[in-house]
């Protein structure tokens, strides 16, 4: 079974605070995807990333992936309250599968 | 296109009551998917169509769960006999092909909020 595990699982700061959420596994995937979901909505894609330490940056966000594409991080420099919100990563591409592996999720509050 | 769109977006039934969601994706999607998810964890993947096709369902999805999308376009859930574990947030997502996926991602409606009571 592929897994893709989070963390921390949950993460409360103040603004203005840096972070890092990680996203890691012992599967190799073609690419990954960091989603961000605001309760009682869907998730949103923010990013994908495909090449092996491959960096992307998205104004205050910034995504990378391993070298070995097996794990990825997000970085948010001086946090808001507007980045409030449940990441999720995706994996897609590994093995036979047809849709893509789900993390648990980070759950973040960022405190005025 | 305004994106999927989901109905109801909240539910609430008694236990042991069926209960009927609907999915409309994107209409040049071909694939569409459903999880489900509860507060604060991951999606869980119920199952996926390719066009009309239903190509995939999770050991989740007990005979209970039964899904359709007949003319591979809207696509809709049921739960007979709902039970209390039944409450959470069903989500369906639409997507291009798998290799589109990759690079785009999949878009995902506001879901429905169902609440066994």
């Amino acid at each position: 079974t592929q897994l893709l595990e989070q963390s921390p699982q949950f993460l409360s700061i103040q603004e203005g605070e840096n972070l890092t959420v990680y996203c890691n596994s012992s599967s190799v995937f073609s690419s990954l995807q960091w989603y961000r979901q605001e309760p009682g909505e869907g998730p949103v894609l923010l990013v994908t990333v495909v090449t092996g330490g491959e960096v992307k940056k998205l104004k205050r966000l910034t995504f990378q992936f391993g070298d070995a594409r097996k794990d990825s991080s997000l970085h948010i420099t001086a946090a808001q309250p507007g980045d409030t919100g449940l990441y999720l990563c995706a994996g897609g591409g590994a093995g036979n599968n047809r849709k893509l592996i789900w993390g648990l999720g980070t759950s973040l509050a960022v405190n005025p | 296109d305004t994106g999927v769109s989901q109905d109801p977006r909240h539910k609430i039934t008694k236990r042991g009551q069926n209960v009927t969601f609907r999915c409309d994706p994107i209409s040049e999607h071909n694939r569409l998917y459903w999880y489900r998810q509860t507060l604060g964890q991951g999606p869980e993947f119920l199952t996926y169509f390719q066009n009309e096709a239903q190509l995939e369902k999770s050991r989740l999805l007990s005979d209970r769960f039964s899904a359709e999308r007949p003319k591979g376009s809207f696509s809709t859930l049921e739960i007979q006999r709902t039970e209390q574990g039944d409450s959470a947030m069903y989500l369906c997502a639409s997507s291009l092909a798998y290799t589109d996926v990759l690079n785009y991602g999949y878009t995902f409606g506001s879901g429905t909020r169902l609440t066994v009571v």
